[in-house]
């Protein structure tokens, strides 16, 4: 069975500090890692990730994925309010049709 | 681009009543869009695939007869929540896979389902 596990499930800190969010997965076939941030309605895409050791930029936020030690992080640098949300991870299998399986989630709570 | 519509946002329901969801996608065709399910405090779990032209793929566990997916065009999946129980209500997700994408999804706003 396929297994995507998020950790920490919840942090909170200060605004302008860094964070990183881990995913690991244990899945067969992996084709891609995707990241997710989910405020109140449907999870808005982040990034996806194919390639181990590339990392993918957009803004404050980063990601980078392992596939040897079958992991991703996210970091995201000097933190804001607006930041605070649930970020899924979810990965990709096959080439076909399948969906994503998704972990559990971090929620991120930023303190003014 | 990529955006992806639901219809209802929200719908309460009375017990073994049924309710039909739509998913459009605005801007792409999708071969693909899938079906996913939220509970409180939960993380979304797959319900099942819907391919255009083609019956849906149903997880395990997923009662087909209970949830009907039709697929009819390239641009929009329904969803109907058959002789729907309380047990039903939640938050149903669905996204789509633009045709050149690989794994790629885009999700809907979602729909708030209540059943009484």
């Amino acid at each position: 069975e396929d297994k995507v596990v998020q950790s920490p499930l919840s942090l909170v800190v200060h605004e302008g500090d860094t964070v990183t969010l881990n995913c690991s997965y244990e899945v067969t076939n992996f084709r891609s890692l995707l990241w997710y941030k989910q405020e109140k309605k449907a999870p808005t895409f982040l990034f996806m990730l194919t390639s181990s050791g590339i990392e993918k930029k957009s803004g404050r936020l980063s990601s980078i994925l392992d596939k040897k030690e079958l992991f991703s992080i996210l970091n995201i640098t000097a933190t804001q309010t607006g930041d605070s949300a649930v970020y899924l991870c979810a990965v990709g299998t096959g080439g076909g049709a399948d969906g994503l399986t998704f972990g559990k989630g971090t929620h991120l709570i930023i303190q003014p | 681009g990529a955006v992806v519509s639901q219809h209802p946002s929200w719908v309460i329901c009375k017990s073994g009543t049924s309710v039909k969801i739509e998913c459009r996608s605005l801007d792409f065709q999708a071969t693909t869009m899938f079906w996913y399910r939220q509970f409180p405090k939960q993380s979304l779990m797959l319900m099942a695939t819907s391919n255009e032209g083609s019956k849906a793929t149903y997880e395990q566990g997923v009662e087909k007869d209970k949830f009907l997916i039709n697929h009819a065009s390239l641009t929009l999946s329904t969803l109907t929540v058959t002789s729907a129980h309380p047990e039903d209500s939640s938050f149903y997700i669905c996204s789509a896979r633009p045709q050149i994408a690989d794994n790629e999804q885009f999700f809907g706003p979602g729909t708030r389902l209540t059943v009484l």
